[in-house]
């Protein structure tokens, strides 16, 4: 089991909002940063730190994090977001990296 | 631009090692750290462990400790990840990114690229 909780499977319809959120104990002291991969594809950083986004990443994704939780926001969801995506930060030892067991995306 | 082009596809035996290289090109190659992430069928992303920019330490994640190495020749911007003792669980897509990280109001790491992937293959 991964130090990061995330659900496994999330729907959101299209042209509306969806949260997907990662928990951990971690994440009281470390940000996370976000990835999405489509099949086949390697994954891409779509999100880092509270709510930075790379280049090239479509302002409709934002991120947030309170607590034990980051979340990844994607405000008017595009049919090309149905992807699986993962949050990454470190251990709650500080000592070792650590993905959260990634949220299947599913856009109706 | 920044890019990671990895070796290619391997199909290896039961109790067999394999060696994944990853060559870096775009940046300063020994201001970086490594990690190398594996992909088994249908799963999700595994951390296996991470190298430093002048290549003398390495750390491992637990599960692979005792069979991972990783190497840096810096004079070829070549990085390796060597797995051994290879068996069927180990099958799948193998990795490596580049480490970026920040001390924003906490610090975060994340990893910008990413090398295409490596599909290693381990069946009798």
């Amino acid at each position: 089991s991964s130090e990061l909780t995330q659900d496994p499977a999330v729907s959101v319809a299209l042209g509306q909002t969806v949260r997907i959120t990662c928990q951990g104990d971690s994440l009281r002291s470390y940000y996370a940063s976000w990835y999405q991969q489509k099949p086949g594809q390697a994954p891409v950083l779509v999100i880092y730190g509270k709510n930075n986004r790379p280049s090239g990443i479509p302002d409709r994704f934002s991120g947030s994090s309170s607590g034990y939780t980051a979340s990844l926001t994607i405000t008017g969801a595009q049919a090309e977001d149905e992807a699986d995506y993962y949050c990454y930060s470190r251990d709650s030892s500080g000592n070792y990296w650590v993905f959260g067991g990634g949220t299947k995306l599913t856009v109706l | 631009q920044v890019q990671l082009v990895q070796s290619g596809a391997e199909v290896k035996k039961p109790g067999a090692s394999v060696k994944v290289s990853c060559k870096a090109s775009g940046y300063t190659f020994t201001s970086h750290y490594m990690h190398w992430v594996r992909q088994a069928p249908g799963q999700g992303l595994e951390w296996m462990g991470v190298i430093n920019p002048t290549g003398n330490s390495a750390t491992y994640a637990q599960k692979f400790q005792g069979r991972v190495t990783m190497t840096r020749d810096t004079s070829t911007r070549t990085d390796y990840m060597q797995l051994s003792s290879l068996r069927s669980d180990d099958t799948a897509v193998y990795y490596c990114a580049r480490d970026v990280s920040a001390k924003l109001e906490k610090p975060v790491w994340w990893f910008d690229p990413w090398g295409q992937g490596t599909l290693v293959t381990v069946s009798s």
